[in-house]
C-alpha cells in the first residue's frame, strides 16, 4: 500500500487566497484526521471522520475553514480566506478502528503551507 | 481540559547513551497512549499502551505505563544517531471524545557521533 497520500507537499499563497489540500487514505480505513503543525501549538487535531461522516470539527479555528471526505478514498481541507497565521503544516492520518476506537494512526507526509 | 505534557522538550546525548522521555497526562476516561517518532516528515508509530505495568519493546526502544500516576516514559538505550528525531506522546480518551487523539508538544533528541 502506498500509504496515506497528500497534495501538495508544499503550498505558497497570498493572503486572501483560497487554499485547498488534498488526502488519500489508505484502502480499508475508516477514520481520517486532519492536523496540523506549528511550532508554537505542536499537533493540533482539526477535524475528523468516520465512515465518511465528520465526527468532531472541535478543533477547526474558524468559519474559514472547511473539510469534506466525499467518499472512503478523498477528504479535502479548505481555507478560504487563507491568513498568514494559517502557516504551518498539515497532516492528514487515517486509521483503521480497532474495538470501537481509531487505533493507530497512519500519517501521510504533509503539506507544508505557507501564506504571505 | 485534557492535556499531556513531555519532559525534557529537547535532549543531547552521545551515541551510546541511554535516555529516558516522559510523558504525563490528565485526560478523563483514559483509553490509550501512543508513542511516535517524527523524523523531518511524518510521525511514525512505536508504541500503544493500554494497561499499566506492560512493558513492550522493540529492538533498544521500550515503554510503560503507569495509569495510577499518569505517566509513560520511552526508554532508548544504546543511542544511534538514526534516533535524533522529535518523540512525540499522544493520549486518547473514550467516550464523548473517542477518536480524538491529544498530543504532547514533543521531546526533541539529538543523537552526537
Amino acid at each position: 500500500d502506498a500509504g496515506v497520500i497528500q497534495s501538495p507537499r508544499h503550498e505558497v499563497t497570498e493572503m486572501g487566497q483560497e487554499v485547498t489540500l488534498r488526502c488519500k487514505p489508505i484502502s480499508g480505513h475508516d477514520y481520517l484526521f486532519w492536523y496540523r503543525q506549528t511550532m508554537m501549538r505542536g499537533l493540533e487535531l482539526l477535524i475528523y471522520f468516520n465512515n465518511n461522516v465528520p465526527i468532531d470539527d472541535s478543533g477547526m479555528p474558524e468559519d474559514r475553514f472547511s473539510a469534506k471526505m466525499p467518499n472512503a478514498s478523498f477528504s479535502t481541507l479548505k481555507i478560504q480566506p487563507s491568513e498568514p497565521r494559517d502557516s504551518a503544516v498539515y497532516f492528514c492520518a487515517s486509521s483503521f478502528g480497532l474495538a470501537g476506537g481509531p487505533g493507530e494512526l497512519f500519517f501521510g507526509e504533509g503539506s507544508r503551507l505557507t501564506v504571505l | 481540559e485534557d492535556k499531556v505534557v513531555q519532559s525534557p522538550l529537547s535532549l543531547v546525548v552521545h551515541e551510546g547513551d541511554t535516555v529516558t522521555l516522559n510523558c504525563s497526562y490528565e485526560v478523563t476516561n483514559f483509553r490509550s497512549l501512543l508513542w511516535y517518532k517524527q523524523e523531518k516528515k511524518a510521525p511514525t508509530f512505536l508504541f500503544m499502551l493500554t494497561s499499566s505495568g506492560i512493558e513492550k519493546k522493540s529492538g533498544r526502544l521500550s515503554s510503560i505505563l503507569d495509569k495510577k500516576e499518569l505517566f509513560s516514559i520511552l526508554n532508548i538505550t544504546a543511542t544511534q544517531t538514526g534516533d535524533s528525531a522529535v518523540y512525540l506522546c499522544a493520549v486518547e480518551p473514550r467516550g464523548s471524545t473517542l477518536g480524538r487523539l491529544y498530543f504532547g508538544r514533543g521531546t526533541q533528541l539529538t543523537v552526537w557521533p
